[in-house]
């Protein structure tokens, strides 16, 4: 049962315009989300956080909105670039914070930016 | 180091052999992960250590799955008699204790024949 979705395994955006990536939530202990982004052949990257106290979060071109009522929580990267293609990883923590529970992760979104 | 290192980065082995795989996190992170990515799939925790303590091994998808860490640097996750469904991108993440971003290595992609 995956507690943590991305129901797009794909995205394409054209260079310049919005990128919207979005990750549902079953397990209402979740308190604190995150995003990673990850290259071919490399690690995934942290990228930006967001606490269940927030509902947004912003960091440069990167901001990550939480509606907790709907358990969703969305990506927004403005203007895309390039250098955003990759696969992005939704990921929740409990209250342990992210100790011996781990972070669970979705299944990842790649996104393409299209020239 | 500057950041966290895995060896090997590829491994190729026959069903039926052990096999060891290595994570050497950021110097001063006392709190380690690994994680494992089958095709497809997302990212499967599969234990913590705090230092050179693993409070729940639960995680481990069998018994033929162990992991260990000495000095509170290096760990080592071993893979008995391995099966193909163990096939997957094996990864190790270190942090300092009580911080949610978590360093990542690039992985041991064990490919089970």
């Amino acid at each position: 049962d995956q507690q943590v979705k991305q129901n797009s395994p794909s995205l394409s955006v054209q260079e310049g315009r919005i990128s919207i990536l979005n990750c549902d939530y079953t397990n209402s202990m979740f308190d604190y989300f995150l995003w990673y982004k990850k290259y071919p052949a490399e690690g995934p990257t942290f990228l930006i956080s967001i606490s269940s106290i927030k509902d947004k979060n912003e960091d440069g071109r990167f901001t990550v909105f939480l509606n907790k009522s709907a358990k969703h929580l969305s990506l927004h990267i403005v203007p895309s670039q390039p250098g955003d293609s990759a696969v992005y990883f939704c990921a929740a923590s409990g209250a342990s914070g992210g100790g011996a529970d781990g972070l669970t992760f979705g299944k990842g979104t790649h996104l393409i930016i299209q020239p | 180091g500057a950041g966290v290192s895995q060896s090997p980065s590829n491994k190729v082995t026959e069903k039926g052999k052990d096999v060891e795989l290595r994570c050497d996190p950021i110097s001063g992170h006392t709190a380690l992960y690994w994680y494992r990515q089958s095709l497809g799939q997302g990212l499967e925790f599969l234990i913590y250590f705090q230092g050179n303590s693993a409070p729940d091994k639960s995680g481990l998808p069998s018994d033929r799955f162990s992991a260990e860490r000495t000095g509170g640097s290096v760990s080592t996750l071993t893979i008995q008699r391995t099966q193909q469904e163990d096939s997957a991108v094996y990864l190790c993440a270190s942090s300092l204790v009580g911080a949610y971003g978590y360093t990542f290595g690039s992985g041991t992609r064990l490919t089970v024949v």
